[in-house]
């Protein structure tokens, strides 16, 4: 079943200790992508990838990390975290063409974190 | 500065009617346009892509369309059922990678 798959789907931390996020997908896509999403703020991207050892940032990077050294793994990383980091957090992924841009995005179930 | 503005007031519709949701956007120049629905609590699920070059999008029950002049798309459910109750998000990217979704707009038909 093609799916995106995260892990932990729901973690409770302190500030300032080190969380890593993982995500992975089994479609083969090229693009992955971290978004959290906020009541009232909706969904705004962290970061993006296009391909391994590809990313880029996206509306609101500060305060996370990410690396793409393989195609299906995209993990974010929470170096120091502080409760505005509270949030409910999607990894997608999808295919892209040069012409197209983004096709169908695939999202995860999310992860919930709240950080005391 | 670049928006997205979809109702922010829940569409209240009953069941069998059309529901017409709205996405209007200023800044930007997009590519295209997506639109996902979402349960609570869970993943944003693809719904439909329209392109700049087209008007109009349908895939069973769902329409969208897409006016570049009047910078607004338009996402429709006809004959509407209790189970399309859910958030609708528009999304647009100007070109390229970077996906900025609306906030969303509540539906829920009842029957």
């Amino acid at each position: 079943e093609a799916q995106v798959t995260q892990n932990p789907r729901y973690l409770i931390t302190v500030t300032g200790k080190k969380l890593t996020v993982t995500c992975s997908q089994n479609m083969n896509h090229e693009y992955m992508s971290w978004y959290r999403q906020d009541p009232g703020l909706g969904l705004r991207q962290i970061y993006y990838s296009m391909n391994v050892e590809v990313t880029d940032k996206g509306d609101v990077p500060e305060g996370y990390k990410v690396s793409r050294k393989e195609k299906r793994n995209f993990p974010l990383i929470l170096e120091s975290p502080s409760p505005n980091q509270t949030s409910l957090y999607f990894c997608a992924s999808s295919l892209y063409s040069i012409a197209g841009g983004l096709d169908t995005q695939y999202f995860g179930p999310g992860t919930r974190l709240t950080v005391l | 500065s670049q928006k997205i503005e979809q109702n922010s007031e829940a569409l209240n519709i009953q069941e069998g009617k059309t529901a017409t949701l709205t996405c209007n956007y200023t800044n930007y120049s997009p590519a295209y346009l997506q639109w996902y629905r979402q349960d609570p609590g869970r993943g944003p699920v693809f719904l439909l892509l329209i392109r700049e070059n087209e008007k109009e999008k349908r895939k069973e029950r769902l329409k969208v369309t897409f006016d570049t002049t009047l910078k607004q798309s338009l996402f429709h459910i006809t004959a509407s059922q209790p189970a399309d109750s859910a958030t609708y998000l528009c999304a647009l990217a100007n070109s390229g990678y970077a996906l900025n979704f609306g906030k969303g707009t509540s539906l829920l038909v009842t029957p």
